[in-house]
Protein backbone atom coordinates (compact mmCIF):
# COMPACT_ATOMS: atom_id res chain seq x y z
CA UNK A 1 0.00 0.00 0.00
CA UNK A 2 1.46 3.10 -1.02
CA UNK A 3 -0.26 5.43 1.35
CA UNK A 4 -1.93 7.33 -2.01
CA UNK A 5 -5.81 7.04 -2.61
CA UNK A 6 -7.93 7.23 -5.54
CA UNK A 7 -11.47 7.08 -6.02
CA UNK A 8 -13.60 5.79 -7.69
CA UNK A 9 -11.16 1.97 -8.86
CA UNK A 10 -13.65 1.42 -11.78
CA UNK A 11 -15.96 4.08 -13.74
CA UNK A 12 -17.66 3.34 -16.97
CA UNK A 13 -19.88 6.60 -18.08
CA UNK A 14 -20.86 7.39 -21.96
CA UNK A 15 -19.79 9.80 -24.76
CA UNK A 16 -20.28 13.48 -24.01
CA UNK A 17 -20.56 12.78 -19.98
CA UNK A 18 -18.17 14.47 -17.22
CA UNK A 19 -16.16 12.47 -14.96
CA UNK A 20 -14.62 13.17 -11.33
CA UNK A 21 -11.67 11.59 -10.15
CA UNK A 22 -10.64 11.63 -6.55
CA UNK A 23 -7.00 11.49 -5.25
CA UNK A 24 -5.92 11.79 -1.81
CA UNK A 25 -2.27 12.14 -1.35
CA UNK A 26 0.54 10.30 1.04
CA UNK A 27 0.32 12.15 4.49
CA UNK A 28 2.10 15.22 4.62
CA UNK A 29 2.99 15.05 0.88
CA UNK A 30 2.66 18.61 -0.85
CA UNK A 31 2.77 17.21 -4.23
CA UNK A 32 0.27 15.73 -6.62
CA UNK A 33 0.57 14.61 -10.29
CA UNK A 34 -1.66 13.23 -12.40
CA UNK A 35 -0.55 10.51 -15.48
CA UNK A 36 -3.03 8.66 -17.68
CA UNK A 37 -1.95 5.02 -19.09
CA UNK A 38 -3.65 3.95 -22.39
CA UNK A 39 -2.43 1.09 -24.73
CA UNK A 40 -1.79 3.57 -27.32
CA UNK A 41 -0.04 6.29 -25.72
CA UNK A 42 1.72 4.81 -22.92
CA UNK A 43 2.02 6.40 -19.62
CA UNK A 44 2.10 10.42 -20.54
CA UNK A 45 2.00 12.77 -17.57
CA UNK A 46 -1.03 15.08 -17.28
CA UNK A 47 -0.51 17.77 -14.65
CA UNK A 48 1.49 18.76 -11.27
CA UNK A 49 -0.09 20.40 -8.80
CA UNK A 50 2.50 21.59 -5.31
CA UNK A 51 0.33 23.15 -2.37
CA UNK A 52 -2.75 24.13 -4.18
CA UNK A 53 -0.86 25.87 -7.31
CA UNK A 54 -0.28 24.13 -10.76
CA UNK A 55 3.26 23.48 -11.57
CA UNK A 56 3.47 21.99 -14.57
CA UNK A 57 1.48 20.63 -17.53
CA UNK A 58 2.08 18.15 -19.81
CA UNK A 59 -0.08 16.34 -22.34
CA UNK A 60 -3.20 17.59 -21.17
CA UNK A 61 -6.54 18.31 -23.22
CA UNK A 62 -8.15 21.28 -22.83
CA UNK A 63 -10.88 18.89 -21.81
CA UNK A 64 -9.11 18.00 -19.08
CA UNK A 65 -8.94 20.07 -15.75
CA UNK A 66 -7.66 19.70 -12.09
CA UNK A 67 -7.07 21.33 -8.93
CA UNK A 68 -5.65 20.77 -5.55
CA UNK A 69 -7.32 21.64 -2.33
CA UNK A 70 -6.59 23.42 0.97
CA UNK A 71 -6.47 19.70 2.38
CA UNK A 72 -4.28 18.69 -0.31
CA UNK A 73 -6.92 16.10 -2.02
CA UNK A 74 -7.12 16.76 -5.51
CA UNK A 75 -9.53 16.45 -8.14
CA UNK A 76 -8.79 15.22 -12.17
CA UNK A 77 -12.20 16.74 -14.29
CA UNK A 78 -12.75 14.90 -17.61
CA UNK A 79 -15.13 16.46 -19.49
CA UNK A 80 -16.57 16.25 -23.30
CA UNK A 81 -15.72 12.35 -23.22
CA UNK A 82 -14.71 10.64 -26.09
CA UNK A 83 -14.17 6.92 -26.14
CA UNK A 84 -10.49 7.48 -26.53
CA UNK A 85 -10.32 8.75 -23.15
CA UNK A 86 -11.12 5.36 -21.83
CA UNK A 87 -7.48 4.81 -19.59
CA UNK A 88 -6.22 4.22 -16.49
CA UNK A 89 -5.71 7.13 -14.74
CA UNK A 90 -2.89 7.48 -11.76
CA UNK A 91 -2.53 9.89 -8.71
CA UNK A 92 0.91 10.19 -7.89
CA UNK A 93 2.27 12.14 -4.92
CA UNK A 94 6.59 13.01 -4.22
CA UNK A 95 8.28 12.72 -1.08
CA UNK A 96 11.33 14.74 0.30
CA UNK A 97 14.17 14.01 2.70
CA UNK A 98 16.13 11.31 1.62
CA UNK A 99 13.80 9.90 -0.61
CA UNK A 100 12.83 13.55 -2.55
CA UNK A 101 12.03 13.19 -5.83
CA UNK A 102 10.73 9.84 -5.53
CA UNK A 103 6.82 9.24 -6.45
CA UNK A 104 4.37 7.17 -5.09
CA UNK A 105 1.42 6.17 -7.31
CA UNK A 106 -2.37 5.40 -6.11
CA UNK A 107 -4.20 2.18 -7.33
CA UNK A 108 -5.50 4.11 -10.35
CA UNK A 109 -9.17 4.86 -11.48
CA UNK A 110 -10.03 2.49 -14.70
CA UNK A 111 -12.11 4.46 -16.59
CA UNK A 112 -14.27 3.22 -19.84
CA UNK A 113 -16.31 5.31 -21.98
CA UNK A 114 -18.72 3.56 -24.26
CA UNK B 1 12.94 16.88 -23.87
CA UNK B 2 13.48 13.95 -22.33
CA UNK B 3 13.75 10.52 -23.66
CA UNK B 4 13.30 6.73 -22.45
CA UNK B 5 13.61 3.96 -24.28
CA UNK B 6 13.22 0.14 -23.02
CA UNK B 7 14.12 -1.51 -26.36
CA UNK B 8 12.27 -5.23 -25.10
CA UNK B 9 8.67 -5.62 -25.32
CA UNK B 10 8.87 -8.75 -23.74
CA UNK B 11 11.77 -10.90 -21.55
CA UNK B 12 11.77 -14.66 -20.07
CA UNK B 13 13.16 -16.23 -17.04
CA UNK B 14 13.38 -19.42 -15.58
CA UNK B 15 12.33 -19.33 -12.36
CA UNK B 16 15.31 -19.22 -9.84
CA UNK B 17 17.43 -17.45 -12.42
CA UNK B 18 18.96 -13.78 -13.76
CA UNK B 19 17.67 -11.52 -15.98
CA UNK B 20 18.09 -7.81 -16.86
CA UNK B 21 15.83 -5.55 -18.49
CA UNK B 22 17.56 -2.32 -20.25
CA UNK B 23 16.78 1.40 -20.32
CA UNK B 24 18.24 4.28 -21.96
CA UNK B 25 17.39 7.77 -21.97
CA UNK B 26 18.14 10.74 -23.35
CA UNK B 27 19.11 14.01 -21.45
CA UNK B 28 21.15 17.27 -21.39
CA UNK B 29 20.81 17.56 -18.11
CA UNK B 30 23.49 16.21 -15.42
CA UNK B 31 21.28 16.24 -12.18
CA UNK B 32 18.11 13.80 -12.29
CA UNK B 33 16.83 10.47 -10.68
CA UNK B 34 16.17 7.15 -12.68
CA UNK B 35 13.43 4.60 -11.29
CA UNK B 36 12.31 1.27 -11.91
CA UNK B 37 8.29 0.68 -11.63
CA UNK B 38 7.01 -3.11 -11.53
CA UNK B 39 3.24 -3.09 -12.57
CA UNK B 40 1.42 -6.60 -11.85
CA UNK B 41 -1.71 -7.67 -13.29
CA UNK B 42 -3.34 -5.45 -10.69
CA UNK B 43 -2.22 -2.77 -12.71
CA UNK B 44 -0.93 -0.80 -9.74
CA UNK B 45 2.82 1.03 -10.41
CA UNK B 46 5.06 -0.47 -7.57
CA UNK B 47 8.70 1.47 -7.05
CA UNK B 48 11.15 -1.10 -7.56
CA UNK B 49 14.82 0.62 -7.21
CA UNK B 50 15.60 4.13 -7.54
CA UNK B 51 18.95 5.59 -8.69
CA UNK B 52 20.10 9.25 -8.03
CA UNK B 53 22.12 10.15 -10.97
CA UNK B 54 25.57 12.15 -8.96
CA UNK B 55 25.83 9.09 -7.13
CA UNK B 56 28.42 7.09 -8.81
CA UNK B 57 27.66 3.82 -6.63
CA UNK B 58 24.62 1.35 -8.18
CA UNK B 59 21.72 1.21 -6.09
CA UNK B 60 20.62 -2.30 -4.75
CA UNK B 61 17.41 -3.57 -3.18
CA UNK B 62 17.46 -7.42 -2.00
CA UNK B 63 16.70 -9.19 -5.71
CA UNK B 64 16.74 -5.77 -7.69
CA UNK B 65 19.83 -4.27 -8.67
CA UNK B 66 21.25 -1.43 -11.37
CA UNK B 67 23.42 -1.04 -13.66
CA UNK B 68 23.79 2.92 -14.08
CA UNK B 69 26.29 4.02 -16.92
CA UNK B 70 26.18 7.62 -16.72
CA UNK B 71 28.16 8.67 -20.09
CA UNK B 72 25.81 6.05 -21.89
CA UNK B 73 22.57 6.98 -20.72
CA UNK B 74 21.80 3.44 -19.72
CA UNK B 75 20.50 1.66 -16.76
CA UNK B 76 19.45 -1.73 -16.86
CA UNK B 77 17.64 -3.48 -14.34
CA UNK B 78 18.94 -6.63 -12.84
CA UNK B 79 16.63 -9.20 -11.08
CA UNK B 80 18.32 -11.95 -8.95
CA UNK B 81 16.96 -15.70 -7.66
CA UNK B 82 13.63 -14.40 -9.78
CA UNK B 83 10.30 -15.72 -8.91
CA UNK B 84 7.00 -16.11 -9.85
CA UNK B 85 5.47 -12.98 -8.53
CA UNK B 86 8.18 -10.91 -10.15
CA UNK B 87 6.19 -11.53 -13.15
CA UNK B 88 4.61 -8.20 -14.53
CA UNK B 89 5.41 -4.86 -16.77
CA UNK B 90 8.29 -3.03 -15.70
CA UNK B 91 9.08 0.98 -16.42
CA UNK B 92 11.68 2.84 -16.89
CA UNK B 93 11.34 6.26 -15.76
CA UNK B 94 13.51 9.73 -15.61
CA UNK B 95 12.87 12.22 -13.35
CA UNK B 96 14.60 15.70 -13.60
CA UNK B 97 16.09 17.10 -10.38
CA UNK B 98 15.06 20.82 -11.63
CA UNK B 99 11.79 22.32 -9.86
CA UNK B 100 10.80 22.83 -13.51
CA UNK B 101 10.91 19.10 -14.24
CA UNK B 102 8.94 16.96 -11.68
CA UNK B 103 7.22 14.61 -14.07
CA UNK B 104 8.12 11.25 -14.44
CA UNK B 105 9.35 10.39 -18.04
CA UNK B 106 8.52 6.58 -18.45
CA UNK B 107 9.59 4.67 -21.32
CA UNK B 108 7.28 1.85 -23.18
CA UNK B 109 8.10 -0.83 -20.61
CA UNK B 110 9.16 -4.62 -20.80
CA UNK B 111 7.04 -7.83 -19.65
CA UNK B 112 8.46 -9.97 -17.89
CA UNK B 113 7.77 -13.44 -17.92
CA UNK B 114 8.75 -15.89 -15.34
CA UNK B 115 8.75 -20.21 -15.77
CA UNK B 116 8.30 -22.36 -13.29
Amino acid sequence: DSGVTQTPKHLITATGQRVTLRCSPRSGDLSVYWYQQSLDQGLQFLIHYYNGEERAKGNILERFSAQQFPDLHSELNLSSLELGDSALYFCASSVGGTMRGTQYFGPGTRLLVL
Amino acid sequence: AQTVTQSQPEMSVQEAETVTLSCTYDTSESDYYLFWYKQPPSRQMILVIRQEAYKQQNATENRFSVNFQKAAKSFSLKISDSQLGDAAMYFCAYRSASNAGNMLTFGGGTRLMVKP
